[in-house]
């Protein structure tokens, strides 16, 4: 079946530093969503992405959707505390059901 | 306005015991879904409802039960507990098939 692996699984980082997840679909996607879940709370949507090559920014966030709609990438400029959380993403598998990736750990140390 | 409303938010059963998980949304959202999260592993889709009346198996449907009552309300039976069964379950809701969902904020199961 279908899976969406994300690395790194786990990282840390200092407060100003730069931050990158990876997201890869073994099937071409539909469409991708990201989530952020904060320490003890649920997931909150960020953003979703449709197009071949689509680049969002969102302040310092910015996401990118692959050529071949089969991965994905988040990027975190100058991290501070507040980016702390497990970020994850989700393929569309086109019937009705998203696949989460595994997700990735932030830790941001101040 | 309350989005996606779980109960309990926290549970400790018993081995073999049943219990119902109820969840409620008022975003008029035809889909919903329920998964788990376990450390390490993500989210996993257990069963999902495309709509009123409709309800499907996910990623990982053994053990479970669901029951679409209205549009509104989405729950989960354990009918038999098992200690593999504890983890944290997440109810969530979406409007057609490519919006974001919107998440409960879960509930704690403890099967001992």
């Amino acid at each position: 079946g279908q899976q969406v692996m994300q690395i790194p699984q786990y990282q840390h980082v200092q407060e100003g530093e730069d931050f990158t997840t990876y997201c890869n679909s073994s099937t071409t996607l539909s469409n991708i969503q990201w989530y952020k879940q904060r320490p003890g709370g649920h997931p909150v949507f960020l953003i979703q992405l449709v197009k071949s090559g689509e680049v969002k920014k969102q302040k310092r966030l910015t996401f990118q959707f692959g050529e071949a709609k089969k991965n994905s990438s988040l990027h975190i400029t100058a991290t501070q505390t507040t980016d702390v959380g497990t970020y994850f993403c989700a393929g569309f598998s086109g019937t009705y059901k998203y696949i989460f990736g595994t997700g990735t750990r932030l830790k941001v140390l101040a | 306005n309350a989005g996606v409303t779980q109960t309990p938010k926290f549970q400790v059963l018993k081995t073999g015991q049943s219990m119902t998980l109820q969840c409620a949304q008022d975003m008029n959202h035809n889909s919903m879904y329920w998964y788990r999260q376990d450390p390490g592993m993500g989210l996993r889709l257990i069963y999902y409802s495309a709509s009123e009346g409709t309800t499907d198996k996910g990623e990982v449907p053994n053990g479970y039960n669901v029951s679409r009552l209205n549009k509104r309300e989405f729950s989960l039976r354990l009918e038999s507990a098992a200690p593999s069964q504890t983890s944290v379950y997440f109810c969530a809701s979406g409007g057609y098939s490519n919006q974001p969902q919107h998440f409960g904020d879960g509930t704690r199961l403890s099967i001992l």
